[in-house]
């Protein structure tokens, strides 16, 4: 049972250049999020997604762009990359009852040079 | 938009009892989460309270006071295991976005 799969787990960026974090999840969840962590630091909320076609904007959306097109994917791109988008991501899934249980990928390390 | 306050830091010993709070401020609660972050690896749920009162799961209990915008969770019988961050979460417009609070890391001692 694969769960949400993140990848890359690592990737070194230049800045200015762009990339996309790709994340998808079996588990049939029609919420999906994108959270960036810091280091030392709690989770803001980038983007999510309430079903395929349905994006909306969390806590820090700038620089990032996302699209749902199917319910198992919901990548995160990167334009115009910037040493202060230096960060863990992390990408998770839900389903749209009960406690709502958010369950994460291993995360993308990702560095801007 | 929502903020939630944990304490920064918190040191316990093995055996003890250790009570982590967070207080919130959000538009249309819905309910208060918890997680557990291991050092390099992802967040996972511990706990859920949509309602006032106590929620027990083995060693972990959870409780909230929504007229006062608070929850805390407890641990008993800590083991070094345990040293980790914690992280409270809300649920709030319409259910489904979930922000998390700026955590609160254990430490645990032999």
């Amino acid at each position: 049972n694969a769960g949400v799969t993140q990848t890359p787990k690592f990737r070194i960026l230049k800045i200015g250049q762009s990339m996309t974090l790709q994340c998808t999840q079996d588990m049939n969840h029609n919420y999906m999020y994108w959270y960036r962590q810091d280091p030392g630091m709690g989770l803001k909320l980038i983007y999510y997604s309430v079903g395929a076609g349905i994006t909306d904007k969390g806590e820090v959306p700038n620089g990032y762009n996302v699209s749902r097109s199917t319910t198992e994917d919901f990548p995160l791109r990167l334009e115009l990359a910037a040493p202060s988008q230096t960060s863990v991501y992390f990408c998770a899934s839900s389903s749209n009852s009960g406690t709502g249980e958010l369950f994460f990928g291993e995360g993308s390390r990702l560095t801007v040079l | 938009g929502q903020s939630l306050e944990q304490p920064s830091e918190v040191t316990a010993v093995e055996g003890a009892i250790v009570q982590i709070n967070c207080t919130y401020q959000t538009s249309g609660f819905y309910g208060l989460s918890w997680y557990q972050q291991h050092d390099g690896g992802a967040p996972t749920f511990l706990s859920y309270n949509a309602l006032d009162g106590l929620e027990e799961t083995g060693r972990f209990s959870s409780f909230l006071s929504r007229s006062d915008s608070y929850g805390y969770l407890l641990l008993q019988e800590l083991q070094m295991k345990d040293s980790a961050s914690y992280f409270c979460a809300v649920r709030s417009t319409g259910f489904q976005k979930l922000v998390f609070g700026t955590g609160t890391r254990l430490l645990v001692s032999p």
